[in-house]
């Protein structure tokens, strides 16, 4: 069974600093890996993907994140957080397909709240 | 513009009522999922559905139930044996292939008073 761990359910940052959301997953096969985003009251919309190619993935926003496979992480990064970022993030894993109906599940992670301060 | 749709966005239901969630999609998605979203919890999987007429229980199905008759369409309906409806619902759909990147509809928050 795939899972996802985010290490803290609250970030805190000031604009500027550097945003750093961690997220390790457990998969038995290679997996797919995701970063959503979610506003108040709003629905997600997804940030970056991992999907076997480069290991370092650019997103939307200026976010990128590092797959690690030795470390089963993918934390997600952003070099100077501005107000606008301030949101709840998820990360999230698929299997890759194997066909029967397990496919197309995603696991999510329990979420991080990112608040920036002026 | 192709998009996933949600009504209401606000719900109101007396206990003991079933409730209908619409759910559609133009973007010509097989496969369509509902996710259920409360604080701290993060999303999980009531139901989802990779071709018409057919769907699978996804982690949390009891007191819950769908249908897919049409590819743009998969309601779900909280029934009166939900325990505890009163959550955020979140619809979401995607292509059937190995990437299998969900996009999500704007959600509906629904309370039972």
């Amino acid at each position: 069974a795939q899972s996802v761990t985010q290490l803290g359910s609250h970030v805190s940052v000031s604009e500027g600093a550097l945003v750093l959301l961690r997220c390790n997953y457990s998969s038995s096969v290679p997996p797919y890996l995701f970063w959503y985003v979610q506003y108040p009251n709003q629905g997600l919309q997804l940030l970056l993907k991992y999907t076997s190619a480069a290991t370092l993935v650019k997103g939307i926003n200026g976010f990128e994140a590092e797959f690690k496979k030795s470390e089963t992480s993918f934390h997600l990064t952003k070099p100077s957080a501005h107000m606008s970022d301030a949101a709840e993030y998820f990360c999230a894993v698929s299997d890759r397909y194997a066909g029967g109906t397990s496919y197309g599940k995603l696991t999510f992670g329990q979420g991080t709240i990112l608040t920036v301060h002026p | 513009d192709g998009g996933i749709t949600q009504s209401p966005k606000y719900l109101f239901r007396k206990e003991g009522q079933n409730v209908t969630l619409s759910c559609e999609q133009n973007l010509n998605h097989d496969a369509m999922y509902w996710y259920r979203q409360d604080p701290g919890q993060g999303l999980r999987l009531i139901y989802y559905s990779q071709i018409v007429n057919d769907f699978q229980k996804g982690d949390i199905a009891e007191g819950y139930s769908v249908s897919r008759e049409k590819k743009e369409s998969f309601p779900l309906t909280v029934t009166s044996a939900q325990k505890n409806p009163t959550a955020f619902y979140l619809c979401a759909s995607s292509i059937v292939s190995g990437h299998n990147e969900q996009f999500f509809g704007p959600g509906t928050r629904l309370t039972v008073l």
